[in-house]
C-alpha cells in the first residue's frame, strides 16, 4: 500500500535559519505529491505541489523536488520566519486511472511541528 | 473565496451518544472526505465520498457512518460516541480529475467525548 514517512519533530529554529523537513514515500506508479501546512487553529492548507519525477514545487519561498530515484519530496526553506511556525505534512495521492478505485485519496505523513524562535 | 465549512468547532458529548458532524462545500467538487487528526499519527481517513449517495470506506471506518443526500453537504455520523472517537475531525473536498488538484480542509471540529 501507499504510505508517507517524515521526520521526527518537533523542528525549534532561530529566524532566517535554513529548514529541510524530510519525506519519502512508498507508491506503486507515479503518484502526485503536496505538503499542506497546518496553523495553530486551523485546518489544512495546500502549501506546493508537484505531479511528476524532477518536478519543483515552490511558495511562500517553500521548495520542494520530486526525485523518484529517492522517493522523496524534501521541504526547504532559505530563511524562516516566526510566521512559518505551524504543522507540515507531506502527502501522496495516486495517479488517477491506475488501477483500483483511489478516486486521488491523500495518504499523509504523520506531521512535523515546526517552531521558529525571534 | 471557495470554502469547506464544519458546522462546529468544538463539540463535548457524552459517551453513547448519537453525534452528527457537517461539512459544506460551495465549490460544486465531486469528492469528499474525512479525516481525523490525532498527534503522531497524522491524518486517517475515515469515510470518503465521490458522488451524491455515494460512499467508501477509509483507513478506520469503524464506529463511524457518512450521509451524503446532496453534493454540497457530506455528514460524519458517530452512532454511539466512545472516548477513544475524542479527536480532531477534519472535512475536505476536491475536484475529479486527472490532474490533481489537492484539497480544500474546513477548519476542523474538535470532538471530546467524555
Amino acid at each position: 500500500g501507499n504510505s508517507v514517512t517524515q521526520m521526527e519533530g518537533p523542528v525549534t529554529l532561530s529566524e532566517e535559519a535554513f529548514l529541510t523537513i524530510n519525506c519519502t514515500y512508498t507508491a506503486t506508479g507515479y503518484p502526485s505529491l503536496f505538503w499542506y501546512v497546518q496553523y495553530p487553529g486551523e485546518g489544512l492548507q495546500l502549501l506546493l505541489k508537484a505531479t511528476k519525477a524532477d518536478d519543483k514545487g515552490s511558495n511562500k519561498g517553500f521548495e520542494a523536488t520530486y526525485r523518484k530515484e529517492t522517493t522523496s519530496f524534501h521541504l526547504e526553506k532559505g530563511s524562516v520566519q516566526v510566521s512559518d511556525s505551524a504543522v507540515y505534512f507531506c502527502a501522496l495521492s495516486p495517479l488517477l486511472g491506475a488501477g483500483g478505485t483511489s478516486y486521488g485519496k491523500l495518504t499523509f505523513g504523520q506531521g512535523t511541528i515546526l517552531t521558529v524562535h525571534p | 473565496d471557495v470554502k469547506v465549512t464544519q458546522s462546529s468547532r468544538y463539540l463535548v458529548k457524552r459517551t453513547g451518544e448519537k453525534v452528527f458532524l457537517e461539512c459544506v462545500q460551495d465549490m460544486d467538487h465531486e469528492n469528499m472526505f474525512w479525516y481525523r487528526q490525532d498527534p503522531g499519527l497524522g491524518l486517517r481517513l475515515i469515510y470518503f465520498s465521490y458522488d451524491v449517495k455515494m460512499k467508501e470506506k477509509g483507513d478506520i471506518p469503524e464506529g463511524y457512518s457518512v450521509s451524503r443526500e446532496k453534493k454540497e453537504r457530506f455528514s460524519l455520523i458517530l452512532e454511539s460516541a466512545s472516548t477513544n472517537q475524542t479527536s480532531m475531525y477534519l472535512c475536505a473536498s476536491s475536484p475529479w480529475g486527472y490532474d490533481n488538484y489537492g484539497y480544500t480542509f474546513g477548519s476542523g471540529t474538535r470532538l471530546t467525548v467524555v
